[in-house]
């Protein structure tokens, strides 16, 4: 079992809708959730960066945490055509000197104008 | 503010040819800097990682080698490539702040083909 799953999708949405992304994992060490965004041939962009359950919100973007479940989510409402890329979730324990992050496959997401 | 470079951005190789790629850091101090490979339609996959100059770890047994001869200097190395080495490879840094809060930034990416 990988210690990350992310649906590579692709995911195909018309401009307006709201989108959910989502990531379980395995690993209860984990404790810092990040999202990368991934344009075409690019290097990934940190998204947003969250540490406890709940949400926390960033324009038209929500990030989900539900330590619980083990499971992450990344929300974005009011989609844009812009916003076509793929969607890497990450994380990380607490400890280690490198701070190695786990990153999980990337759903790629298209929006339709 | 802080920028990562990598070159090239394109490079198409023999099998059996050496590999050198380069990735550097400006603005900051002390990096922690990594080298991933991302395959086509894959997650990334983190090859090596550098806390500091001549400190290299290694996360897979593979074909390549990592080099920091400069604290903000990150060189991936190949002798001689295979074909399973095409990919987007990455750099990124990060910095390990107050209370742990620490995430990477990546570089623009060199994709590799491998022929």
């Amino acid at each position: 079992q990988k210690e990350v799953e992310q649906d590579p999708g692709p995911l195909s949405v018309p401009e307006g809708a709201i989108v959910s992304l989502n990531c379980t994992y395995s690993n209860s060490a984990f404790q810092y959730f990040m999202w990368y965004r991934q344009y075409s041939r690019k290097g990934p962009e940190l998204l947003m960066y969250t540490y406890s359950s709940g949400n926390k919100e960033d324009g038209r973007f929500t990030a989900q945490v539900d330590k619980s479940s083990k499971y992450i989510s990344l929300f974005i409402r009011d989609s844009q055509p812009s916003d076509s890329a793929t969607y890497l979730c990450a994380m990380k324990g607490a400890l280690g000197g490198a701070q190695k992050l786990v990153f999980g496959q990337g759903t790629r997401l298209t929006i339709n104008p | 503010s802080q920028t990562i470079h990598q070159w090239p951005a394109t490079l198409v190789q023999p099998v059996g040819s050496p590999l050198s790629l380069e990735c550097t850091v400006e603005g900051t101090s002390n990096p922690n800097l990594y080298w991933y490979r991302q395959a086509a339609g894959r997650g990334l996959q983190l090859l090596f990682y550098s806390v500091g100059i001549g400190q290299i770890s290694s996360e897979v047994p593979q074909n390549l080698s990592a080099s920091r001869p400069q604290d903000r200097q990150f060189i991936l190395s190949s002798k001689k490539l295979l074909l399973s080495d095409s990919g987007f490879y990455l750099c990124a840094w990060s910095l390990l702040t107050s209370g742990r809060r620490e995430t990477q930034y990546f570089g623009p990416g060199t994709r590799l083909l491998v022929l």
